[in-house]
Order: structure tokens, then sequence, then C-alpha cells
């Protein structure tokens, strides 16, 4: 069964810094990957999505990175801001149409 | 663009009452999907449905019905409303799967409490 872990579960970072989300999934026959973003009280927006054939994908300041051997996918964020401050999630294509969702890192960027 | 748009936003019901949630996109997208949002525990699929017509259970189906009677609109169920079931729900929209780089559109939640 697949399973999908976002560690950490909460970041707090000044504004500027860049930083690194990780999102982790044990089955690696997978044939995407999403990252959303969610703000409070509201669904969830697409950022990134990586094919299972590709190793990156780049939008703006956001960069997404893919290895399904290790099971691992990073966002990075360069230069945050405080706009930035989301829960930022992280969604498995696996199996049949379906994705599994990671719970989620929540980030606050501090002016 | 209204893209994928969900009603009514929030309703508070009383345990054992009925209630539909709908989901409605304008994005003539193949699969639909509904979601629940609990705290720790990320969103879980409920039902979803790979076009109309045809509807499929996902991981977490008890106590909701689904139907897909138009590609543009997408039915949630509660038969029978249970505290358990007190949730945000979310539903999403996507082409089909061979489209690539296409992501999962979202609503923006209906929020459910049942007391």
């Amino acid at each position: 069964k697949q399973e999908v872990t976002q560690i950490p579960a909460a970041l707090s970072v000044p504004e500027g810094e860049n930083l690194v989300l990780n999102c982790s999934f044990t089955d690696s026959a997978i044939y995407n990957l999403q990252w959303f973003r969610q703000d409070p009280g509201k669904g969830l927006t697409s950022l990134l999505l990586i094919q299972s054939s590709q190793r990156e994908q780049t939008s703006g300041r956001l960069n997404a990175s893919l290895d399904k051997s290790s099971g691992r996918s990073t966002l990075y964020i360069a230069a945050s801001q405080p706009g930035d401050s989301a829960t930022y999630l992280c969604a498995v294509g696996s199996g049949t149409y379906k994705y599994i969702f990671g719970t989620g890192t929540r980030l606050k960027v501090l002016a | 663009n209204a893209g994928v748009t969900q009603t009514p936003k929030f309703r508070v019901l009383k345990t054992g009452q009925s209630m539909t949630l709908l989901c409605a996109q304008d994005m003539n997208h193949e699969y639909m999907y509904w979601y629940r949002q609990d705290p720790g525990m990320g969103l879980r699929l409920i039902h979803y449905s790979v076009g109309e017509g045809t509807t499929a259970k996902g991981e977490v189906p008890d106590g909701y019905n689904v139907s897909r009677l138009k590609k543009q609109n997408f039915l949630l169920g509660l038969e029978s409303a249970a505290p358990s079931q007190t949730s945000v729900y979310f539903c999403a929209s996507s082409y089909h799967r061979t489209v690539n780089n296409q992501p999962q559109h979202f609503g923006d939640g209906t929020r459910l409490s049942i007391l």
C-alpha cells in the first residue's frame, strides 16, 4: 500500500531564505507526483506536476525534483516571501486514477 | 473562470439526517473525485469517477454514495449522517491520465458538521 510522508510537519523561516520541503513515498511505481499549496479555508492549488519519466519541474521560484528509485521528492522555494506562507502538500499518482496525499508541511515565512 | 464549484460551502446536520453535496466543473474533465480532509490525516479519497455514468470506491467509501449522471457534475450523498463524517469535503477534477502534465483542479471545499 502506498504511503506518503512529509517532514517536517511545520516550518518557520525568515523572509528571503531558500528552503526545501520533503516528500517521501513507499512504492516507486508511480505515474506522476504533484505539489499543491493550500491556504487556510481554501482548496488546493496545483503548483508543479512531475511525470514519472521526469526528474524535475520549475515554475518561477519553485523547483520540484523527483527520485523514484529512492522514493523521494523535494520542493525548493527560493527567496521565500511572507506570501508563501501556506500548507504544502504532495500527492503521488499511484494505482489506477488515484492520488495518495501526504499530510502536508505548514510553512510560515516571517517578515 | 469557474473551474470546480462546490455547493454548499457550509452545512450543519443532525445525526441521522441526509444531504447531498454537489460538485460542478466546467473544464470538460473526464475524471472527478471526492475527498475528505481531517486534521492529521491528509486528504483521503472517498469515491471517484472516470467518466459519465461510472463511479468507483476510494479509500473510505463507507457511509457515502455518489452519482455522475452528467459529465460536469459529481454528487456525494450522505444517507444517514454520523458525527464521524464531520470533515471538510473537497471535490477535484482532471483530464484523462494520458493527457500529460494536467493536474487535478480542486474546489474550495464544503465544511460539514454533524451534531
